[in-house]
């Protein structure tokens, strides 16, 4: 299986200013399709996750844009511009290049300090 | 909008079979734009995918190693749902298990809908 390591395990940001995720795959994201398999999900507290991002950098619908996603191959980060209180929670990374074998990160906790 | 309605035990004990069932509305379980996963989530092993099923042309259902031999995930058409049965339980199987919607319109637009979560406790 493919392996996501998620860095920092945790976060603690000052409302308004910028927050930056990494997740880093065990192999190659890009499909021969030429896109990144790669998503981001918040789970917020007591919820399920939600879906953020989806092939590494497109906003899913009614998530703001002051989330985006970047990367390609085995490099990726989440970058929330200016960090709000509703933004707390665990960010997850996922993997389906490997479809149906489906990887998740280990998450990255974000608390608003 | 679609939706995820899920339902099953919450306590189960060790040995005995889990089953889990989610109501899909909004959407059908044999739509060729959506595959059908379970996924449970464990302080010990995170978020773990189990398995999934689509409909294109047939049904193709797929299963985590881990769970390989003792997973069955089965559409129900007439109902409009699917289900997990998970056999032979041990409290390693103690977690909280979702279900969720992968959607490919034209192209892969990932997991966008999930139920509530079912929290399942192995014991006796």
């Amino acid at each position: 299986d493919i392996v996501m390591t998620q860095s920092p395990l945790s976060l603690s940001v000052t409302p308004g200013e910028p927050a930056s995720i990494s997740c880093r795959s065990s192999q190659s994201l890009l499909h021969s399709d030429g896109r990144n398999y790669l998503d981001w999900y918040l789970q917020k507290p007591g919820q399920s996750p939600q879906l953020l991002i989806y092939l590494s950098s497109n906003r899913a619908s009614g998530v703001p844009d002051r989330f985006s996603g970047s990367g390609s191959g085995t490099d990726f980060t989440l970058k929330i511009t200016r960090v709000e209180a509703e933004d707390v929670g665990v960010y997850y990374c996922m993997q389906t290049v490997d479809s149906p074998r489906i990887t998740f990160g280990g998450g990255t906790k974000v608390e608003i300090k | 909008q679609v939706q995820l309605q899920q339902s099953g035990p919450g306590l189960v004990k060790p040995s005995q079979t889990l089953s889990l069932t989610c109501v899909i509305s909004g959407d059908s379980v044999s739509s060729t734009s959506a595959a059908w996963n379970w996924i449970r989530q464990s302080p010990s092993r995170g978020l773990e995918w189990l398995a999934r099923t689509n409909y294109r042309s047939k049904w193709y259902n797929d299963y985590a190693v881990s769970v390989k031999s003792r997973a069955i995930i089965n559409p129900d058409t007439s109902k409009n749902q699917f289900s997990l049965h998970l056999s032979s339980v041990t409290p390693e199987d103690t977690a909280v298990y979702y279900c969720a919607r992968v959607y490919v319109s034209g192209w892969y637009r990932g997991m966008d809908v999930w139920g509530k979560g079912t929290t399942v406790t192995v014991s006796s």
